[in-house]
């Protein structure tokens, strides 16, 4: 397993401003991943952050407005630019741990953003 | 495109009952299908997984059924709780070089007294 921490756990934050989110993992992982959960709803992927390479985004979700960064095996960011009301959601980072072999992928507690 | 379904949206169970979750699937390249429990504010929590050869895992109270044929899987709570009053998500990982984990829509248990 890995236990996961993330950072804020919440923010509100003005419409036309970002906010990076922190997250940490306690062991190496192969793969991290940031998913958006709406309040009430199913998660939806924004990316995969690998270590060493570009992440790579779901359809709908751009770089220019979710850009991530990875620059070890235990810690990425995702950062929310340019934010409007109707961003405001569950961001949540998920990780394969290496070499786990059965696929068990493990989430943090979330980060609830609120954007006025 | 939803390529995970899941029924039903919610589910209220007496405590003691079995509550079932029903999830079916369209891509043939799956290839593991956990369960996830979330309660309020916190994460989705790993509660059980199985892969396609296997028909059947029990871990505890809670148990997968996969019918590989059908395309179809489902969770059985034995015993039901109040505890274990939730959200369930069933998922379905796909490996390869666009590895990723797609979620059914949810569904919210509610177990009483």
């Amino acid at each position: 397993s890995a236990v996961i921490s993330q950072k804020p756990s919440r923010d509100i934050c003005q419409r036309g401003t970002s906010l990076t989110i922190q997250c940490q993992v306690d062991s190496q992982v192969t793969m991290m991943f940031w998913y958006r959960q709406q309040p009430g709803q199913s998660l939806t992927l924004i990316a995969t952050a690998n270590q060493g390479s570009e992440a790579t985004y779901e359809s709908g979700f751009v770089i220019d407005k979710f850009p991530i960064s990875r620059p070890n095996l235990t810690f990425s960011t995702l950062t929310v630019s340019n934010m409007s009301p109707e961003d405001s959601s569950i961001y949540l980072c998920s990780v394969l741990p290496s070499g786990s072999g059965q696929y068990e992928q493990y989430f943090g507690p979330g980060t609830r953003l609120t954007v006025t | 495109q939803q390529q995970v379904k899941q029924s039903p949206q919610s589910l209220i169970v007496q405590k003691g009952g079995i509550s079932i979750i029903n999830c079916a699937y369209e891509n043939t390249a799956f290839d593991y299908f956990p369960w996830y429990q979330q309660f309020p504010g916190k994460g989705p929590a790993l509660l059980i997984a199985i892969r396609p050869d296997v028909s059947e895992k029990k871990e505890g109270r809670f148990t997968i059924s996969f019918n590989k044929s059908a395309k179809q899987f489902s969770l059985h709570i034995m015993d039901s709780q109040p505890g274990d009053s939730a959200t369930y998500f069933c998922a379905a990982w796909i490996s390869g070089t666009a590895s990723k984990l797609t979620f059914g829509t949810g569904t919210r248990l509610q177990v009483t007294l």
